[in-house]
This record gives structure tokens, C-alpha cells and sequence, in this order.
């Protein structure tokens, strides 16, 4: 079936640290994404790559689509108290025809204690 | 530029009632995706509109349905509504149809009791 297995599921870390999180997929990916959800909000793209190997950042953001194309981790730097939230990983799950689901990892919940 | 609007946003109904959802995509974006997210199951994918069209679905009962209007605003109702259907409705909105980069809404959050 159709997943994407997302870890750790929380963490709980103090400002200044580092995070790291990862994203598997039972299926290859020409794209990953990651999107972080603010409380009573919607989720917001933080990254996208379209290639396998590639590293990409968005300030204390990086991002890399794995070489195999089936996996992508997400390191926050020097993390800061409104980092807090939950990120999702995503990816184009192909569903027949010239059609695909974006399809979401159950998320990762970041407490940022100051 | 106007993000993905999304009313009500918060709504509470009983079991058995039905409710419609509505969501405005961004300008000029003719694809609107509906995803549920629930504490359990995270964001699962309801389905897709492009132009008038559904061009993907979901894993959802059929009490579960859209449509889209000629000026890309998109609708979704639930009928005879049960305890589960409690969520977060986000819908989210694209250029071009397919798995591409979304722009969410703030969601409806719908309580059943």
C-alpha cells in the first residue's frame, strides 16, 4: 500500500538545538515536500526538492531527497521557540492514469522549550 | 494575493446531519484538493477537482462528496454524519492538477456529537 513512514513522531528539545527528521516511502518519488502546521492553521510548504540527491535550504532549514529517491530527512538549526509545530513530510503517490495523491506522513510534533 | 479561504471554520453538528464545506482557492488556481486530518490518521486525502471535474479519490465512504464550481470554488458535504467524522477539513489548492506544491486554507473544524 501506499505510506510514508515518518520519525520520530514528537520531540521534545531545548531552544538552541538541532532537530532532525526523516521520511521513508514505500514507493520512489520524483518530489518531496515538507510542510509545517502552526496551531489552527494550515499547513505551510517549507521545502520542495524534485531530485534525487539533492540538498536543499531555506535558512535554518535543509532538506534532502535521498539518493534511492524513497527517502528524505529535514534538519532544523539553532532552533528557536516558534519553531514549535508539527512538520509533515509528503510525496506524489501515482493512482492510475496521468494522476497522483499527494500523500502526507502522520507528522512530527516539535516542542521548542525557551 | 488572497491565500486558500476556507467557512466555516469552525462548526458544530449532530449525528446523522449534514454539512457542506466550501473553499475559495487562491486566484487563478482551477485545482482543489479536500484532505481530513485527525489526531490518528494524520492528513488523509478525500479528493481532487480540476475544472468541474473530480480527477482523484480518496479511501471514503460515499456519504463523502464534492464538487467545484465554473469559477474553481469547491464544495464538500458529508451526509448522515457520525461520531469519526470529527476533523479538521483542509482543503488546499494548485496551478495545475496532480500531485504538485498545495496551498492550504486554515481548515473547518468540524465537531459531531
Amino acid at each position: 500500500g501506499q505510506q510514508l513512514n515518518q520519525s520520530p513522531q514528537s520531540m521534545f528539545i531545548q531552544e538552541g538545538e538541532d532537530v532532525s527528521m526523516n521520511c521513508t516511502s514505500s514507493s520512489i518519488f520524483n518530489t518531496w515536500l515538507w510542510y509545517k502546521q502552526d496551531p489552527g492553521e494550515g499547513p505551510v510548504l517549507l521545502i520542495a526538492l524534485y531530485k534525487a540527491g539533492e540538498l536543499t535550504s531555506n535558512g535554518r532549514l535543509t532538506a534532502q531527497f535521498g539518493i534511492t529517491r524513497k527517502d528524505s530527512f529535514l534538519n532544523i538549526s539553532a532552533s528557536i521557540p516558534s519553531d514549535v509545530g508539527i512538520y509533515f513530510c509528503a510525496g506524489p503517490f501515482y493512482s492510475g492514469g496521468s494522476n497522483y495523491k499527494l500523500t502526507f506522513g502522520k507528522g512530527t510534533l516539535l516542542t521548542v522549550n525557551p | 494575493k488572497a491565500g486558500v479561504t476556507q467557512t466555516p471554520r469552525y462548526l458544530i453538528k449532530t449525528r446523522g446531519q449534514q454539512v457542506t464545506l466550501s473553499c475559495s482557492p487562491i486566484s487563478g488556481h482551477r485545482s482543489v484538493s479536500w484532505y481530513q486530518q485527525t489526531p490518528g490518521q494524520g492528513l488523509q486525502f478525500l479528493f481532487e477537482y480540476f475544472s468541474e471535474t473530480q480527477r482523484n479519490k480518496g479511501n471514503f465512504p460515499g456519504r463523502f462528496s464534492g464538487r467545484q464550481f465554473s469559477n474553481s470554488r469547491s464544495e464538500m458535504n458529508v451526509s448522515t454524519l457520525e461520531l469519526g467524522d470529527s476533523a479538521l477539513y483542509l482543503c488546499a489548492s494548485s496551478g495545475i492538477t496532480g500531485a504538485n506544491v498545495l496551498t492550504f486554507g486554515a481548515g473547518s473544524r468540524l465537531t459531531v456529537l
